[in-house]
């Protein structure tokens, strides 16, 4: 497609549910982030895939989050027991050469 | 950690003025974008820095490259109702590593 895509748009979680976001990165672009945005904050990093390598994680709050690129395209961020304090915009970017980033509209996540 | 800090943090401003903001960090960076982000949506790039100096335009949006490579500052001119929003700069230091984002500057247009 044109743009990033993340799906889905709105997901409410009971607490201690797994989630799964999915991002689909600009056709052809090496560089994938994810950013967990509260709110009236600005994004945080979370993790960063260059093609299905995982070069950074150190963002990620709790081991209870886990990112995958297998195919370096697709990527999904799980979310194992959802706890309220996950509940944020999650947003995902990617880049061609790692000089410019484009964003997905984001998934909110509420965790009830 | 590496962190980014923007002023003003808020701003009132009536149409037709000119609007600027900035980007400080205690770091230097190699890279600076600017972004916009409407209420319920991502944030979308409005222009993106490479060279300290640079000085580049886009339409009314004028952002700037601080010499020090530590700060940039970003142009409104004659602002109109849409530019409502919240104004990130992000910060990157090197090809793979990641952006860093400052906490915003929320702009709001009185008619």
């Amino acid at each position: 497609g044109a743009g990033v895509s993340q799906s889905p748009r709105y997901k409410v979680a009971k607490r201690g549910q797994d989630v799964a976001l999915r991002c689909d990165p600009i056709s052809g672009h090496v560089s994938l982030f994810w950013y967990q945005q509260a709110l009236g904050q600005g994004p945080e990093f979370l993790t960063y895939f260059q093609n299905e390598a995982q070069l950074d994680k150190s963002g990620l709050p709790s081991d209870r989050f886990f990112a995958e690129r297998p195919e370096g395209s697709v990527s999904t961020l799980k979310i194992q027991r959802t706890q309220q304090e996950d509940s944020a915009v999650y947003l995902c970017a990617s880049s061609l050469s790692n000089t410019e980033a484009f964003f997905g509209q984001g998934t909110r996540l509420t965790v009830v | 950690g590496q962190q980014l800090n923007q002023s003003p943090q808020s701003m009132f401003i009536q149409e037709g003025e000119d609007v600027s903001m900035n980007c400080t960090s205690s770091s230097i960076f190699n890279t600076w974008l600017w972004y916009k982000q409407d209420p319920g949506e991502g944030p979308v790039l409005l222009i993106a820095l490479y060279k300290a100096g640079e000085l580049t335009s886009n339409g009314r949006l004028t952002a700037q490259f601080g010499i020090t490579r530590k700060d940039s500052f970003l142009n409104i001119s004659a602002s109109i109702p849409s530019d409502v929003g919240i104004y990130f700069c992000a910060g990157l230091y090197n090809y793979g590593q990641n952006f860093v984002f400052g906490p915003g500057t929320r702009l709001s247009v009185l008619p």
